[in-house]
């Protein structure tokens, strides 16, 4: 079993939907982060969570420590938003990310 | 800030060639990593710094890749000799405390 498990693996939309991408994890962390990768490959950091909620934009990040979850949100989707969404834990025993597998979004127009 | 800067963006190269790959960290980030991403096996962390000391090369694959931190600002990764299953693409990250960020990539193709 993988430490940290996304779900789904792919997701399909039309634009304007609502998303929901979802990350489970099993070890203990100090935080966890979001990322987008588009197809030209950089990585770019969403969010850092390691409580709580976080919004920016149509963005929204939430985390739930006890259960050991975290999703995120996009609200009222757009092609633009089309990207591989992944979910990576920080270990609270060092700084090694460990990472999901990852979400790869469309949203068609 | 510039962000963390990689050199070069794009490499192709011929088997049997040596390599080497650069990262310039965000100034003032005691932690430098670097990934390796492919689609086979996704992200995968070959080797980090902590204040320019390799804390923990576990993830390197073979003796052909090494990386070295010489100060706070450079970073390289070489493999000598490279071979085509090292095409992927290499990213570098740094962080202070928990938040790693990270550079464009060197995407890497042998042939």
């Amino acid at each position: 079993k993988n430490e940290v498990e996304q779900s789904p693996q792919n997701l399909t939309a039309q634009e304007g939907e609502f998303i929901t991408i979802n990350c489970s994890y099993s070890v203990g962390i100090s935080a966890l982060h979001w990322l987008q990768q588009h197809p030209g490959g950089g990585i770019v950091s969403l969010f850092m969570l390691s409580s709580g909620k976080k919004k920016h934009g149509r963005l929204i990040a939430t985390i739930n420590i006890q259960e050991k979850h975290s999703s995120l949100h996009i609200t009222a989707s757009h092609p633009r938003d089309s990207a591989v969404y992944i979910c990576a834990v920080v270990m609270d025993s060092n700084y090694q990310l460990i990472w999901g597998a990852g979400t790869k979004l469309i949203i068609k127009p | 800030d510039a962000g963390v800067i990689q050199s070069p963006r794009h490499e192709v190269t011929e088997m049997g060639q040596e390599v080497t790959l650069r990262c310039k960290p965000i100034s003032g980030h005691d932690y430098l990593f670097w990934y390796r991403q492919t689609m086979m096996r996704g992200l995968e962390l070959l080797i980090y710094f902590n204040n320019n000391v390799p804390i923990d090369d576990s993830g390197m694959p073979e003796d052909r890749f090494s990386a070295k931190m010489p100060n706070a600002s450079f970073s390289t990764l070489k493999i000598q000799p490279s071979e085509p299953r090292d095409s992927a693409v290499y990213f570098c990250a740094s962080s202070f405390v928990n938040e790693q960020f990270f550079g464009p990539g060197t995407r890497l193709t042998v042939l």
